[in-house]
């Protein structure tokens, strides 16, 4: 089976810096992507990382431990638009099917 | 501006009755595509991969014959959501891959489904 899992929730302050941990099992695996969901729209592409180590993209990285089944992403200067749902999912298989995790519910307080 | 594209955005229907949702990649062909479905405050939960020319491929749990697809073009695949239940009201989403742009997937806008 696919299991990947994210905290439920966080907190954050303006201008501050924020880490969003996924750690994953599942039965393949061909890449790890990270989203953003703000309420009610489509997930917007943030990352992808399929080798082990960091992505860096603006105020957006992304890093991939693939034998610890483990990846997080990291937003600086956080800024208040930055208040959304930050999805972590695997492509098990290839292609573009995509497992999700469960969500980040992130809050970016002044 | 959008390269998947979903329709409707929204729609309410009665109970009973059945809802057809488009997806379309509007700049490439997909030989596959993806239906998701999001209930509030959930993350996306795949229900079937869409297969051009071929029958789709449903993840377990997921009724084939309440979920209708459909992938009769290369930029085209639809939902159809048969006999329309109170619990069938979700957020649906589909997704599409570009093979000429690495590893983008593109989501469409989501289609709002409310069944009273």
């Amino acid at each position: 089976g696919q299991n990947i899992d994210q905290p439920t929730e966080m907190t954050a302050t303006e201008g501050a810096i924020v880490q969003i941990n996924c750690t994953y099992q599942t039965s393949g695996f061909n890449g790890l992507f990270w989203y953003q969901q703000h309420a009610g729209e489509a997930p917007t592409f943030l990352s992808y990382n399929v080798l082990d180590g960091l992505e860096e993209k603006g105020r957006f990285s992304s890093f991939l431990s693939r034998s610890k089944g483990y990846s997080y992403l990291l937003l600086k200067e956080l800024q208040m638009k930055d208040s959304a749902s930050y999805l972590c999912a695997v492509s098990p298989s290839g292609g573009n099917k995509l497992t999700f995790g469960t969500g980040t519910q992130l809050k970016v307080e002044l | 501006g959008a390269v998947v594209s979903q329709h409707p955005s929204w729609v309410i229907c009665k109970s009973g009755t059945s809802v057809k949702i488009e997806c379309r990649s509007l700049d490439f062909q997909a030989t596959t595509m993806f239906w998701y479905r999001q209930f509030p405050k959930q993350s996306l939960m795949l229900m079937a991969t869409s297969n051009e020319g071929s029958k789709a491929t449903y993840e377990q749990g997921v009724e084939k014959d309440k979920f209708l697809i459909n992938h009769a073009s290369l930029t085209l695949s639809t939902l159809t959501v048969t006999s329309a239940h109170p619990e069938d009201s979700s957020f649906y989403i589909c997704s599409a891959g570009d093979s000429f742009s690495g590893n983008t997937i593109y989501f469409g806008e989501g289609s709002w489904l409310t069944v009273v």
